[in-house]
């Protein structure tokens, strides 16, 4: 079976200041992994994603994460925060099963504070 | 370079009546089609889901319905709105070598 924990509902950081968004995935198969970004009323925008290449994956907006498959994670980060980057964040698996079945975290939300 | 439309952005209903709300894929042809519904304040849930003409597949039992009458539209409706009904809802196509999904900005809409 699949499944993806993101294990902060919100985090809280200050402009300027490191973000870690964090997510553990479990999947029967080799996934490829997906961070999203939402901004209100807005619908999702792709960050990142990790498709069995290298395990660092670089994404717009200064993002970065990490695929480590013995901690069956996939954390989020950044090294300095802005204030644009309050938004929901979804880590998400894909599977190929059958096309693609695709699992959605609960979603972080990231607040930034000036 | 492929887009995706959804419209409209806003809608408020009364209960009983009916919905339909409408996705347009351009650039790309043969796009698996989704429809996913966002209650506030929780993540995202799949509805319906399809690869072709009139493939309809329904994740969760409910009063919607979605259909695909062209390759790149996408439509999803219900005769009667529930207050239940309220939420915020995606559609979002994929090319099935991934698993990447590429979501439109979404319709949210209020049953009063």
């Amino acid at each position: 079976a699949q499944s993806v924990t993101q294990l902060d509902s919100h985090v809280s950081v200050s402009e300027g200041t490191p973000v870690l968004l964090r997510c553990n995935y479990s999947s029967s198969y080799s996934p490829s992994l997906f961070w999203y970004v939402q901004h209100p009323n807005k619908g999702l925008q792709l960050l990142l994603k990790y498709t069995s290449a290298a395990t660092l994956v670089k994404g717009i907006n200064g993002f970065e994460a990490e695929f480590k498959k013995s901690e069956t994670s996939f954390h989020l980060t950044k090294p300095s925060a802005h204030m644009s980057d309050a938004a929901e964040y979804f880590c998400v698996v894909s599977v190929p099963t059958g096309g693609f079945k695709t699992i959605f975290g609960a979603g972080t939300r990231l607040f930034v504070k000036a | 370079s492929q887009t995706i439309h959804q419209w409209p952005a806003t809608l408020v209903q009364p209960v009983g009546s009916p919905l339909s709300l409408e996705c347009t894929v351009e650039g790309t042809s043969n796009p698996n089609l989704y429809w996913y519904r966002q209650a506030a304040g929780r993540g995202l849930q799949l509805l319906f889901y399809s690869v072709g003409i009139g493939q309809i597949s329904s994740e969760v039992p409910q009063n919607l319905s979605a259909s695909r009458p062209q390759d790149r539209q996408f439509i999803l409706s219900s005769k009667k709105l529930l207050l239940s009904d309220s939420g915020f809802y995606l559609c979002a196509w994929s090319s099935g070598n991934t698993g990447e999904l590429f979501f439109g900005e979404g319709s949210r809409l209020t049953v009063l």
